[in-house]
């Protein structure tokens, strides 16, 4: 059973442009969680989704910033007009969501740099 | 969800048990005590949870005082790559529904000695 994966690993964008990130959930796992680590700083919640619905984006910042988790294909984390403070590791969690008590199981990241 | 105390930084010798404190005083009875770890630049993982009773597993043990305010992880056999930020999580988990984002402290990061 292959992990979540996350792809790309490594991303450059310059200012203003659009980072588009990928997440894969485990096989079987219907929900997507995304956290954002900035550097020298800890994991901080960013938005939790389920197929085709936002459950909790209580931690996306207002602007900029979109997820959504479609039917088919991989969640997608959207960031529009990037700035230099974007610059962290973005690390994509799945979880079965339906077997207590619901660990989470973390992709390897992308690490966005913008430039 | 409750919140957790840990120390920052342990130091443990190659091959000895790491035994990492957390106290979460605050824990409620429907709330879990997770942990996860965080190597350097990699995703965290998962490695253990309980609710009252001592869990085991293939990584390690977690041993929740009866009254659930604190709890120790044990790594009975630490190596090398055993080095990484530990995360004690305290989080309520709702039957059917799914479950709202983990809230990561600082955590402990520990470091073992050759």
């Amino acid at each position: 059973n292959a992990g979540v994966m996350q792809n790309p690993r490594h991303l450059v964008r310059r200012r203003g442009q659009e980072a588009r990130l990928r997440c894969s959930p485990m096989k079987g796992h219907s929900h997507v969680y995304w956290y954002r680590q900035l550097p020298e700083e800890g994991l901080k919640f960013m938005v939790y989704l389920q197929k085709e619905n936002i459950i909790d984006e209580s931690g996306m910042p207002k602007e900029r910033f979109s997820a959504e988790f479609p039917k088919e294909g991989p969640s997608i984390l959207r960031i529009q007009q990037v700035v230099r403070g974007d610059s962290a590791a973005y690390f994509c969690a799945s979880s079965p969501g339906t077997i207590l008590p619901y660990e989470q199981y973390f992709g390897p990241g992308t690490r966005l740099t913008v430039t | 969800d409750a919140k957790t105390t840990q120390p920052p930084s342990m130091d443990c010798a190659e091959g000895r048990a790491a035994n990492l404190p957390c106290n979460h005083s605050t824990i409620s009875g429907n709330e879990y005590v997770y942990w996860y770890r965080q190597i350097h630049s990699q995703g965290p993982q998962y490695i253990i949870h309980g609710l009252k009773n001592n869990e085991t597993n293939e990584m390690a043990s977690l041993i929740i005082t009866e009254d659930r305010k604190s709890s120790t992880l044990i790594l009975p056999h630490a190596t090398l790559r055993d080095t990484a930020v530990y995360y004690c999580i305290v989080r309520v988990t709702q039957s059917g529904g799914g479950a709202d984002g983990l809230t990561f402290g600082k955590g402990t990061h520990l470091i073992i000695q050759p």
